[in-house]
């Protein structure tokens, strides 16, 4: 059974820290790995992520794929209270392109 | 671009209530998606339409619920009769043909009471 799995499920650090999520994952024919953001609305796209190696980044957010051990990471640097969110992390599997959903991390930024 | 718009944001109803939630993808977007998120078990994925043709609906908890797509700007999804288990807060999401990126709309908070 196709399954995505993150960790920590949550996290709290003070402002200015550097955080790591984790996403790994089984699946069957991989197509791609993207990450959301989840404040208290609808998630919003960060990233995709398709090939090993080649990171991904927008402002402190960044992100890297390792198609050989089957995980991802999300990085973020010099953490912002309004980076408090839950962080999803989905797959893309099959010829459907169904995405196949982690149950995220949810990131607490105290000031 | 709007975006993906949902009707309505907010519903309150009483168990045995017919519900009706609607959803216009962005346009040009050839695939639909309705999801349902709880604390419990995260974001489900109901149902998905590619063309408007419903593709895999193992994911709608049973009889009581449905979803259509007449058209390629819009969807409903209805639960009739509602139950208070029904609770949650329903997406829907649609997605183009280039990317395998989904996009999301605000979202239907349900309240079944």
């Amino acid at each position: 059974e196709d399954k995505v799995v993150q960790s920590p499920l949550s996290l709290v650090v003070h402002e200015g820290d550097t955080v790591t999520l984790n996403c790994s994952y089984e699946v069957t024919n991989f197509r791609s790995l993207l990450w959301y953001k989840q404040e208290k609305k609808a998630p919003t796209f960060l990233f995709m992520l398709t090939s090993s190696g080649i990171e991904k980044k927008s402002g402190r957010l960044s992100s890297i794929l390792d198609k050989k051990e089957l995980f991802s990471i999300l990085n973020i640097t010099a953490t912002q209270t309004g980076d408090s969110a839950v962080y999803l992390c989905a797959v893309s599997a099959g010829n459907n392109r169904k995405l196949i959903w982690g149950l995220g991390t949810s990131l607490a930024v105290n000031p | 671009d709007a975006g993906v718009i949902q009707s309505p944001r907010h519903e309150v109803t009483e168990m045995g209530q017919e519900v009706t939630l609607r959803c216009k993808p962005i346009s040009g977007h050839n695939s639909l998606f309705w999801y349902r998120q709880t604390m419990m078990r995260g974001l489900e994925l109901l149902i998905y339409f590619n063309n408007n043709v419903p593709i895999d609906d193992s994911g709608m908890p049973e009889d009581r619920f449905s979803a259509k797509m007449p058209n390629a700007s819009f969807s409903t999804l209805k639960i009739q009769p509602s139950e208070p288990r029904d609770s949650a807060v329903y997406f829907c999401a649609s997605r183009g043909t280039v990317t395998d990126t989904q996009y999301f709309g605000p979202g239907t908070r349900l309240t079944v009471l």
